[in-house]
């Protein structure tokens, strides 16, 4: 089972908006909303910040937002801040009680 | 305020087996579906398994990349995960994170801080 695919790294300036892509295929990301993303500062564990396609957790930010078209997912950070400067990572489902991960997504804030 | 400590890592000989350990409290234990996910050295994530909670028959499911050589197991009356890993390759090099798995969603809510299994001779 492949690695879903993200790009390697985005980029914005503070108050811009990016938006991180998460390509699969129809056995994962097409077939279920069950798309997830993590983030992930230096050293620290992974945070949840959206899970089925585009609900937030309690607790993050309303500039985190989340959605899909066919085999490929999205995730959108509006606002960028200093603080969102992290990795990222999607995560679906992919039958059969499996998971599979994104490749991962480094965001810099300019 | 839930909580997940990984221990039991460190360094081993390739060939050999190692135990991680997964501590929860916080919340029932019992009740959740728990799960282990690693990261080699400067790479992403990777699922390596999980285990349903009693209420779904506590059974388990693998990556491809550890089936055969890895067993999660868990005692609730402890609140403890484990992770049994034998043969270990040099590829199993990585940190170990236990999480909390939402089962149906299937998402992972809460994440330890991790623990660094080192695979070398």
């Amino acid at each position: 089972q492949s690695a879903l695919t993200q790009p390697a790294s985005v980029s914005g300036s503070p108050g811009q908006s990016i938006t991180i892509s998460c390509t699969g295929t129809s056995s994962d990301v097409g077939s279920y909303n069950l798309v997830s993303w993590y983030q992930q500062h230096p050293g620290k564990a992974p945070k949840l910040m959206i899970y089925e396609v585009s609900k937030r957790p309690s607790g993050v930010s309303n500039r985190f937002s989340g959605s899909k078209s066919g085999n490929t997912a999205s995730l959108t950070i509006s606002g960028l801040q200093a603080e969102d400067e992290a990795d990222y990572y999607c995560c679906s489902y992919a039958g059969s009680s499996t998971f599979v991960f994104g490749t991962g997504t480094k965001v810099t804030v300019l | 305020e839930v909580q997940l400590v990984e221990s039991g890592g460190g360094l081993v000989q390739p060939g050999r087996s190692l135990r991680l350990s997964c501590t929860a409290s916080g919340f029932t234990f019992g009740d959740y579906a728990m799960s282990w996910v690693r990261q080699a050295p400067g790479k992403g994530l990777e699922w390596v398994g999980f285990i349903r909670s009693k209420a779904y028959g506590g059974t388990t499911e693998y990556a491809a990349s550890v089936k055969g050589r890895f067993t999660i197991s868990r005692d609730d009356s402890k609140s403890i995960a484990y992770l049994q890993m034998n043969s270990l390759k040099t590829e199993d090099t990585a940190v170990y994170y236990c999480s909390r798995l939402l089962f149906r969603p299937y998402y992972f809510d809460y994440w330890g801080q991790g623990t660094l299994v080192t695979v070398s001779s």
